[in-house]
């Protein structure tokens, strides 16, 4: 089983608005990473975290934060977000091993107002 | 510094007409190049990896290979439902822990 799952699969919320969003998975991988997506645009790296510990912040504002509660999920808490930050949101996870493959979830896509 | 390029951007095909996809990659120390497949509003579906010049691997319809210097994504005889973007993306050595570089995807219309 590769299955990463996401949720909500849709979230509309306002500048002001504080909202979660959550990935789980089962497969014993101790990679797990955070990903935005524009349309037509490749996914952009957010967040990486590995045996629990964030060890990759690709500069995201601060507006986005990670958490990682246990090994099988992770969340990303938003506050404050702009119109552009309007994406798809991406989870990913895979084994800590140089090379190995990523395995995404479904994703949920944000719109600000 | 780690780059890919896929092209072409576009690709309209026929039902039943092959065709492929190319992935041009430049990194420093190969860890691995993936394709995934992506339709509209969803996550990227993982297809392939590749590790070294030489290796192919297939399934259904879709062959990969690889060389020092590119990818091809070989699709045989495709159906409308392979109608999606296809990404490629590799993990160099450098670069940070297990990131993946993108390419800017392949977007694929078969028609009937």
């Amino acid at each position: 089983d590769t299955e990463v799952t996401q949720t909500p699969k849709h979230l509309v919320m306002g500048m002001t608005n504080k909202k979660s969003l959550k990935c789980e998975q089962h497969m014993g991988h101790r990679a797990m990473y955070w990903y935005k997506q524009k349309a037509k645009k490749p996914p952009e790296l957010m967040f990486v975290y590995s045996y629990e510990k964030l060890s990759i912040n690709e500069s995201v504002p601060s507006r986005f934060s990670p958490e990682c509660p246990n090994s099988s999920l992770l969340n990303l808490h938003l506050h404050a977000l702009q119109p552009e930050d309007s994406a798809l949101y991406l989870c990913a996870s895979s084994r800590l091993q140089g090379g190995e493959t990523q395995y995404f979830g479904p994703g949920t896509r944000l719109l600000v107002l | 510094e780690d780059q890919v390029t896929q092209s072409p951007e576009a690709l309209r095909l026929q039902e039943g007409e092959s065709s492929s996809l190319n992935c041009s990659y430049t990194v420093s120390g190969l860890r691995g190049l993936f394709w995934y497949r992506q339709d509209p509003g969803k996550g990227p579906e993982f297809l392939f990896t590749l590790y070294s010049a030489g290796e192919e691997k297939e399934k259904e319809r879709l062959k990969a290979t690889l060389t020092k210097k590119e990818s091809f994504l070989h699709i045989t005889a495709p159906k409308p439902e392979d109608s999606a973007t296809y990404l490629c993306a590799v993990q160099g050595l450098g670069g940070g822990y297990n990131k993946l570089i993108f390419g800017a995807g392949t977007r694929l219309a078969v028609h009937p």
